[in-house]
């Protein structure tokens, strides 16, 4: 019964690389969200994704950040041409979309920027 | 009109005693309310959680108080034990479902002395 897994746990990019960062959801789960946490503050939602569909990127960035999940293998969240800003913990969450079933939250990726 | 806001932002209190955290929300679509406890280097863990059609829910040492005229929620937690120190986050969902995007409260920091 494993939990939702991210990859790499920590994250060290220079300004102007790519980050990717990955999450698989519990098995079974079919919804995944992506959230970020600024140190000291809450967490902020980015984007609500079903098999193949982005439901809701509505705390998307407009610009350099993009995600995806596909129909076979982890949910994908991209950040192009980094910048010191976006240094934060990013954290996925996933459930199988039923009304009475919680959001179960991975440990996160915390990325750097150098 | 999307806030929840949280207080207070930390929290020390004696082994033994009732911690008691509040959050007030504008937007009255919401219509869940979960509860995330989080520890230095983890994702939130669920809690517990609550929908507007009861007052209150208990499990276990953990208490959510809900007003619904006023816009309010807490969580008490009876008893209060070293163990539970850890940063603790409302939360709260729109739409009748606990899946979807969930706006999170600023948090707050709770230290229990032995």
């Amino acid at each position: 019964n494993a939990g939702v897994m991210q990859n790499p746990r920590h994250l060290v990019r220079r300004r102007g690389q790519e980050a990717r960062l990955r999450c698989s959801p519990v098995k079974g789960h079919s919804h995944v969200y992506w959230y970020r946490q600024l140190p000291e503050e809450g967490l902020k939602f980015m984007v609500y994704l079903q098999k193949e569909n982005i439901i809701d990127e509505s705390g998307m960035p407009k610009e350099r950040f993009s995600a995806e999940f596909p129909k076979e293998g982890p949910s994908i969240l991209r950040i192009q041409q980094v910048v010191r800003g976006d240094s934060a913990a990013y954290f996925c969450a996933s459930s199988p979309g039923q009304p009475n079933q919680p959001q179960h939250f991975g440990d996160g990726t915390r990325l750097s920027i150098l | 009109q999307q806030q929840v806001k949280q207080s207070p932002q930390s929290l020390i209190v004696q082994k033994g005693g009732i911690s008691i955290i509040n959050c007030a929300y504008e937007n009255t679509a919401f219509d869940y309310f979960p509860w995330y406890q989080q520890f230095p280097g983890k994702g939130p863990a669920l809690l517990i959680a609550i929908r507007p059609d009861v007052s209150e829910k208990k499990e276990g040492r953990f208490t959510i108080s809900f007003n619904k005229s006023a816009k309010q929620f807490s969580l008490h937690i009876m008893d209060s034990q070293p163990g539970d120190s850890a940063t603790y986050f409302c939360a709260a969902n729109a739409g009748g479902t606990s899946y979807g995007k969930l706006t999170f409260g600023q948090g707050t920091i709770l230290t229990v002395h032995p």
